[in-house]
């Protein structure tokens, strides 16, 4: 069955330093993946979507970036945290040929103080 | 963009209550689902349904398109059906997984 893991859990990072969040999915090959960010409140927003390996698109223009080095590799990146990056940072994969539901990993916690 | 309204914001119920959750939807949609948010922050998903209806144990779930709603229901519910829900759906016409959130359904069991 398919896993999909991020790292680390939680961050706790001054203003200015950088950032990398990683996600990885096993048991499946070409998903789609995402980046969402949950911030204060409730609701979540779509940062970045990735369809294959070096394919990036931006959602939002903001301080972030998003790479997909391998099929099943997605990384979020700064290189200089502001106090508005704060937030809980959820990659996702979906299969198109399985019609696209979406799961989610268990989140990153980015506190930038 | 698609705007979605989840309602009510706040509901507290009473250990063995029953409950409707509702969710609307301003555009045609490709996909639908429904999650729990637990109190670690994961997304549990519940229900893929841009359609229809579904249940699963003492949940179900409905979506009529037509008319661009869809409702949650929680039977007998229990102190761990606490948590956020939310509805998400893909406007049609879009990539697959860009979904757009409700702003959830904070759920409070008592026993």
């Amino acid at each position: 069955s398919q896993t999909i893991h991020q790292w680390p859990a939680t961050l706790v990072q001054p203003v200015g330093s950088p950032l990398s969040l990683e996600c990885t999915v096993e048991g499946t090959s070409n998903p789609n993946l995402y980046w969402y960010r949950q911030a204060a409140g409730r609701g979540l927003q779509l940062l970045f979507y990735s369809v294959g390996i070096g394919q990036i698109s931006s959602e939002v223009p903001q301080n972030l970036s998003a790479s997909r080095p391998q099929d099943r590799q997605f990384i979020l990146s700064s290189k200089k945290l502001l106090l508005s990056d704060s937030g809980f940072y959820l990659c996702a994969w979906t299969l198109v040929q399985q019609g696209g539901e979406l799961f989610f990993g268990e989140g990153s916690r980015l506190t930038v103080l | 963009g698609i705007q979605v309204e989840q309602s009510p914001p706040d509901l507290i119920l009473q250990e063995g209550a029953n409950s409707t959750l509702r969710c609307n939807f301003s555009d045609s949609v490709n996909n639908l689902q429904w999650f729990h948010q637990n109190p670690w922050g994961q997304l549990i998903n519940l229900f893929y349904i841009p359609s229809g209806t579904k249940q699963n144990g003492r949940l179900s779930a409905t979506t009529v398109a037509t008319e661009r709603y869809s409702l949650l229901y929680i039977s007998s519910s229990q102190t761990t059906d606490s948590g956020v829900y939310f509805c998400a759906v893909e406007r049609r016409g879009t990539s697959y997984g860009k979904l757009t959130f409700g702003q959830g359904t904070i759920l409070t069991v008592h026993p």
